[in-house]
């Protein structure tokens, strides 16, 4: 498994301000990915972010808005940026580890982000 | 990636058994199924993973069908602690989860 830490947990910010997001890991894992989870709703995924390349980013989610940093292999940042109240969500990151049968993802406790 | 479908919403009482049904009809031969628990303010932590017949571990047990085509998440005897959402996924450890609506069930003393 992964112990997984984000800072901040919560934060509440002003439309068009930007709130970067911190996520360590444990240990050292090649794959971690970034989602959102808006208010009752299920989990989106943003982007995969693998250390020593670009972040790639799903459909609906662009790097001027998400950039996303991923400098070592137990470290990344998710940036929000130019923020609306529609980007009040929880973001959460994760890690995939192999496990017995096939891959497990471990995930942070989240971010919650309120926008006014 | 298979689509899951499974109920939105399941209540019980303390000491019962859960049992919640994940349809996924589309699985591929190489698709892995995995549960999630999720409380609420906290991320989804990984419950099982079964690929056929049955798995059991400390927390729940997966029954898989021959077809594959369902899958049952198992809770025995849940407690107030047990009430969450349970998502279950279907994939290859191809990294790309999709979460579904997930199940919330709720547990009364």
């Amino acid at each position: 498994s992964a112990v997984i830490s984000q800072k901040p947990s919560r934060d509440i910010c002003q439309r068009g301000t930007s709130l970067t997001i911190q996520c360590q890991v444990d240990s050292q894992v090649t794959m971690m990915f970034w989602y959102r989870q808006q208010p009752g709703q299920s989990l989106t995924l943003i982007a995969t972010a693998n250390q020593g390349s670009e972040a790639t980013y799903e459909s609906g989610f662009v790097i001027d808005k998400f950039p996303i940093s991923r400098p070592n292999l137990t470290f990344s940042t998710l940036t929000v940026s130019n923020m609306s109240p529609e980007d009040s969500s929880i973001y959460l990151c994760s890690v995939e580890l192999s496990g017995p049968l096939s891959y497990e993802q471990y995930f942070g406790p989240g971010t919650r982000l309120t926008v006014t | 990636l298979a689509k899951t479908t499974q109920p939105i919403s399941m209540d019980s009482y303390e000491g019962q058994e859960v049992n919640i049904t994940c349809s996924h009809n589309n699985i591929a031969t190489n698709d892995y199924i995995t549960w999630y628990q999720q409380f609420p303010s906290q991320g989804p932590r990984f419950i099982i993973q079964g690929y056929k017949t049955k798995v059991t571990n400390e927390v729940a047990s997966l029954f898989i069908p021959a077809d594959r085509k369902s899958s049952t998440l198992s809770l025995p005897r849940v407690s107030l602690s047990d009430t969450a959402v349970y998502y279950c996924l279907v994939g290859a450890g191809d990294y790309k989860l999709s979460f579904g609506a997930g199940t919330t069930v709720t547990v009364r003393a």
